[in-house]
């Protein structure tokens, strides 16, 4: 079994608003991340927690912020979002830190 | 800057032929390499990795890798229109994933 879930599936937000997404996790794995891929590119990577520790991508600004409540949760705090973070936000989880298994993605569109 | 480079197509393959995906890295050190494929609007799913020098095969799909020329690629036999989607190679180096801009795969009926 190598799901990952993720919801919402589709997100709508103002630039003022303030959203999570969450991803989940039942397999065991110790690492989780948070990309970014916007059309016809090849997903950027955000976040990374990997053995309870956090490694951030120094491109991405303070208005998207991760947290990990335990082992299997990773979820992606938003908060004054631009119009160009409207993108498909994928979550990943990996066994050993290698092979990463994406979930389904949010569809997020800012106004 | 580590770098995985493929060319982005879109390559076009009649049905039932040999669809050939290739993918080169500037990184020496890289150990495992993974070739997902994407359809439009999903999320990418993993079809193959690959960790020494050789061939490796799954069903219909032979992933190729060569360290020493820093090549990897992925081969689809007896291709089908289910297989027109876009293909990434990704190259892992300290729990960290670059990919490649992808390939698009058009299999022609």
């Amino acid at each position: 079994d190598t799901e990952v879930t993720q919801t919402p599936k589709h997100l709508v937000m103002g630039m003022t608003n303030k959203k999570s997404l969450k991803c989940e996790q039942h397999m065991g794995h110790r690492a989780m991340y948070w990309y970014k891929q916007k059309a016809k590119k090849p997903p950027e990577l955000m976040f990374v927690y990997s053995y309870e520790k956090l490694s951030i991508n120094e491109s991405v600004p303070s208005r998207f912020s991760p947290e990990c409540p335990n082992s299997s949760l990773l979820n992606l705090h938003l908060h004054a979002l631009q119009p160009e973070d409207s993108a498909l936000y994928l979550c990943a989880s990996s066994p050993r830190a290698d092979t990463q298994y994406f979930g389904p993605g949010t569809r997020l569109t800012v106004l | 800057q580590k770098e995985v480079e493929q060319n982005s197509g879109p390559l076009s393959v009649p049905e039932g032929a040999i669809a050939s995906l290739n993918c080169t890295y500037s990184d020496r050190v890289s150990q495992s390499f993974f070739w997902y494929r994407q359809y439009s609007g999903k999320s990418p799913e993993l079809i193959m990795s690959i960790y020494s020098n050789g061939d490796k095969e799954d069903g219909r799909f032979t992933a190729q890798l060569n360290k020493a020329s820093q090549y990897v690629s992925l081969l689809i036999r007896d291709s089908q229109p289910s297989d027109s989607a876009t293909y990434l190679c990704a190259v892992n180096e300290n729990e960290k994933l670059t990919f490649g801009t992808g390939t698009r795969l058009t299999i022609i009926p």
